[in-house]
């Protein structure tokens, strides 16, 4: 099955520096790779997401690349706001979707 | 809020008892995923649903765990005889054909 490795794990930036976050997965037929923000007690919220085909997607603070020859794919939030703070999982979609192990993002005002 | 819901939000239980979550999706989507997620990690997959049929479950979940859905609409995951190892949060999620998931806010087991 697939495997996604997240990193960093914790990650913490000063308010309106960038963050990047990094994910490898193993299986080369995913074809679909979301990222997902999850705050305290709530459901994780898709942020952004690429498909194989494409390899870049950028929507206003939030970018996300992805490169299929080494099997990594990253989120990127330039000009990061206090409420950015939150866990963010990588996620990659084979015969299922895979879930990283999560960064825990901290801007620091 | 996703349109997502999940009843109840939090489920306090005694090892040994059956309990069973509830899970309402955007009305539109005919995909239906369960996930588990415990702390520090990612949501772990256990089932999709494309309508009313069950398509693929993990090898990992145990057999004390049995989901459905009927009608294509609601569904509901049941766990039987629960262990303090299932103690966990719960994830539903819903989306379409093109992959996107849209998350609810969790039910959280605690078995004691």
């Amino acid at each position: 099955g697939e495997n996604v490795e997240q990193h960093p794990s914790t990650l913490s930036v000063q308010e309106g520096d960038s963050a990047v976050i990094k994910c490898t997965y193993s299986d080369s037929a995913s074809n679909y790779f979301p990222w997902y923000k999850q705050e305290l007690g709530k459901g994780p919220q898709l942020i952004i997401d690429i498909r194989s085909n494409v390899g870049e997607k950028k929507d206003q603070r939030i970018a996300v690349t992805l490169n299929k020859t080494a099997k990594h794919f990253s989120l990127h939030i330039t000009e990061t706001q206090p409420e950015d703070s939150a866990v963010y999982f990588c996620a990659a979609r084979g015969n299922q979707f895979y879930f990283g192990t999560g960064t825990s993002l901290t801007v620091i005002p | 809020d996703t349109g997502v819901s999940q009843d109840p939000r939090h489920k306090i239980t005694k090892r040994g008892q059956n309990v069973t979550f509830r899970c309402d999706p955007i009305s539109e989507h005919n995909r239906l995923y369960w996930y588990r997620q415990t702390l520090g990690q990612g949501p772990e997959f256990l089932t999709y649903f494309q309508n009313e049929a069950q398509l693929e479950k993990s090898r990992l979940l145990s057999d004390r765990f049995s989901a459905e859905r009927p009608k294509g609409s609601f569904s509901t995951l049941e766990i039987q005889r629960t262990e303090q190892g299932d103690s966990a949060m719960y994830l539903c999620a819903t989306g379409t054909a093109n992959y996107e998931q849209y998350f609810g806010p969790g039910t959280r087991l605690t078995v004691t």
